[in-house]
């Protein structure tokens, strides 16, 4: 079973309109978690991190983290067409294998 | 920007030859990760180095790949006897410590006909 979840799997928003993603650890003993964006025939680049309680704000984007649910929620607000993309979440611990555990991610499209 | 460079961009193969893909990391990046996404963009994850040392590896990179990553060469991710079902994108990736972000190459597009 995966054991980052996120949801929805396709989000359809206007231009200007507010975006909103999920994503849920099952694996306890994560305590980074990290929103990568991909645009189609790309790379992964990283968005944005977070590893303590409560919000972190980048421009248009707004990560929460609640570390007591292992939930955490990106939010785009006035987003644009060029935010069209697969968003990924991973999960990392910070001792061990050091590896980023990603979930299916949510495809955005932003319509013009 | 990223500075992790793989090659090929894309590789074809028949079923049963040997595929071989390359990374160089990012300078300064001891820790390297192989990933597969496949066409319904799920990632799993291969096997992960620090430096030379394979820190964590799954049971089909065990079996069916051959991966290093020798000093002052690049890492390398082979399939012994290509499959359909590896028909995907390998990413790799590399990071300087565990709180830090992971920077992905442009991966190689691998197609087994």
């Amino acid at each position: 079973q995966q054991k980052v979840q996120q949801s929805p799997e396709s989000l359809i928003v206007p231009e200007g309109g507010m975006a909103s993603l999920n994503c849920t650890s099952s694996d306890r003993n994560v305590d980074y978690f990290w929103w990568y964006r991909q645009h189609s025939g790309k790379s992964p680049k990283m968005l944005m991190s977070i590893f303590s309680n409560g919000e972190k704000e980048e421009g248009r984007f707004t990560v929460h983290l609640n570390k007591a649910s292992l939930h955490t929620s990106l939010h785009i607000r006035d987003s644009q067409p060029s935010d069209s993309a697969l968003y990924l979440c991973a999960a990392s611990k910070t001792s061990g294998s050091w590896q980023l555990i990603f979930g299916s991610g949510t495809q955005l499209t932003v319509m013009p | 920007n990223s500075k992790v460079i793989q090659t090929p961009r894309y590789l074809v193969k028949g079923q049963g030859q040997k595929a071989k893909m390359r990374c160089i990391p990012e300078k300064g990046h001891p820790v390297v990760f192989w990933y597969q996404q496949n066409k319904n963009n799920e990632f799993k994850f291969l096997i992960n180095f620090q430096n030379q040392e394979v820190l964590q590896q799954i049971d089909m990179t065990e079996k069916r790949f051959s991966a290093e990553c020798p000093s002052n060469s690049p890492c390398s991710l082979e399939i012994q006897s290509s499959e359909a079902g590896d028909s995907a994108l390998y990413l790799c990736a590399s990071r300087r410590d565990s709180n830090t972000e992971v920077f992905f190459g442009k991966g190689t597009r691998l197609t087994v006909v």
